[in-house]
């Protein structure tokens, strides 16, 4: 089934670890997307990518970092986590088109001590 | 700049009731509208595009450009319709491509 997955769903992790936020679709998108939400507060795109070896930074700044090797994955990796990184971190894919549709993956919650 | 908003952070309407969630935008041109939702434990999901002018759950959009607007309406409420609403704009990033502006959305509350 054609789908978008996010893993894990919760991470609960130490300051200045490196963690890895992994997304991956089967709906054979070509565009991917990462937005990061705060409790209450708005979507902000932190990354984008048209397609494999493609990788832009959304509005919002973040430290995060992207990579797109696969068409269907798209993994976001902080090198050293801190606690003003606590967030969900949304996925998303489309085909890219005018007015096309986003699908979202469930997200993941990070909460770093 | 351009700019969509949702003035209403929380909006509470009893069951039956009609609902208007309010989204305006300030900018020229043809804008490109959704309207997107997340329910309890659901993931975000498309609701409406102003460009298909489609009834989806009972909800509807009209783009209105004299008083550069979106609002979504239903004219009963149901206990179901509780949740995140977000009208985000599409706008062009370059390479063919588009990408969605997200505001703070409106929390709905249908009281029973």
């Amino acid at each position: 089934e054609a789908d978008i997955y996010q893993t894990p769903r919760y991470l609960v992790i130490g300051t200045g670890k490196k963690i890895t936020l992994e997304c991956s679709q089967t709906m054979g998108h070509d565009k991917m997307y990462w937005y990061q939400q705060d409790p209450g507060m708005e979507l902000h795109l932190i990354h984008y990518s048209y397609g494999v070896n493609s990788t832009e930074k959304g509005d919002l700044s973040s430290e995060s970092t992207v990579s797109r090797i696969r068409t269907e994955h798209f993994p976001l990796t902080l090198e050293s986590a801190r606690p003003s990184h606590t967030s969900q971190y949304l996925c998303a894919s489309s085909k890219g088109q005018v007015q096309e549709t986003q699908y979202f993956g469930p997200g993941t919650r990070l909460l770093v001590l | 700049a351009q700019r969509v908003t949702q003035p209403e952070k929380l909006l509470s309407v009893f069951k039956g009731a009609p609902v208007e969630l309010k989204c305006n935008y300030s900018y020229s041109g043809s804008p490109e509208l959704f309207w997107y939702v997340q329910y309890s434990r659901q993931r975000l999901q498309l609701l409406l595009r102003h460009i298909s002018r489609e009834s989806i759950k009972g909800f509807t959009a009209d783009l209105n450009k004299g008083e550069t607007s979106f609002h979504l309406k239903k004219p009963f409420a149901q206990e179901e319709d509780s949740a995140m609403y977000y009208c985000p704009r599409n706008a062009y990033s370059g390479a063919g491509s588009y990408q969605l502006t997200f505001g703070k959305g409106t929390k709905l509350s249908v009281i029973p």
